[in-house]
């Protein structure tokens, strides 16, 4: 069974960072690109960041660009996300997705619960 | 970017009902476009994928059309158990751009 486990959301004010992690099992962690997506309280989704199987392809959303980092750890099976210099505009709820291929421009098939992310003084 | 424009935002049926919700694309997408059920308070789950097949375990009152810029899903027959906020997705282009969601309500 696929899971993946989102942990290091929380409150943080703006302009500090914050590192999320996603937890993978129950596939072949290096056989997929991973994607981070999120939503803010009661819109829609938005797609943050995406990776290939072997880091080789990277993308992210303009609204993030510069300030998130995307990365992961194969032999660990997890994701990352660095989130630098943050707004009030990066609240939201982040989940982590398994791509449906190996590479980022791809949908996802499989989501965690999400982490929440709240970005205030 | 490719922007999903999807319809209609949102839509009142009474159970056993036809459903149709619509999603174009900016561009052509060939048939790269997935289709997202969100239950309140839950993650999304993939219903469709590559605009017309079903993934494994979802009920076959679920259907997907189409290709290139327009696309259409369908549930053949509404239950209750079907009220959710509904999600296109393109993955022709990074960035793998969402619609603006559909929000399904029984009448």
């Amino acid at each position: 069974e696929v899971q993946l486990v989102e942990s290091g959301g929380g409150l943080v004010q703006p302009g500090r960072s914050l590192r999320l992690s996603c937890a993978a099992s129950g596939f072949t962690f290096d056989d997929y690109a991973m994607h981070w997506v999120r939503q803010a309280p009661g819109k829609g989704l938005e797609w943050v960041s995406g990776i290939s199987w072997n880091s080789g392809s990277i993308g992210y959303a303009d609204s993030v660009k510069g300030r998130f980092t995307i990365s992961r750890d194969n032999a660990k099976n997890s994701l990352y996300l660095q989130m630098n210099s943050l707004r009030a505009e990066d609240t939201a709820l982040y989940y982590c997705a398994k791509a449906s291929k190996d590479q980022a421009v791809a949908g996802s098939d499989y989501w965690g619960q999400g982490t929440l992310v709240t970005v205030s003084s | 970017d490719i922007q999903m424009t999807q319809s209609p935002s949102s839509l009142s049926a009474s159970v056993g009902d036809r459903v149709t919700i619509t999603c174009q694309a900016s561009q052509d997408i060939s048939n790269y476009l997935n289709w997202y059920q969100q239950k309140p308070g839950k993650a999304p789950k993939l219903l469709i994928y590559d605009a017309s097949n079903l993934e494994t375990g979802v009920p076959s009152r679920f259907s997907g059309s189409g290709s290139g810029t327009d696309f259409t899903f369908t549930i053949s027959s509404l239950q209750p158990e079907d009220i959710a906020t509904y999600y296109c997705q393109q993955y022709d282009n990074l960035p793998p751009t969402f619609g603006q969601g559909t929000k399904l309500e029984i009448k």
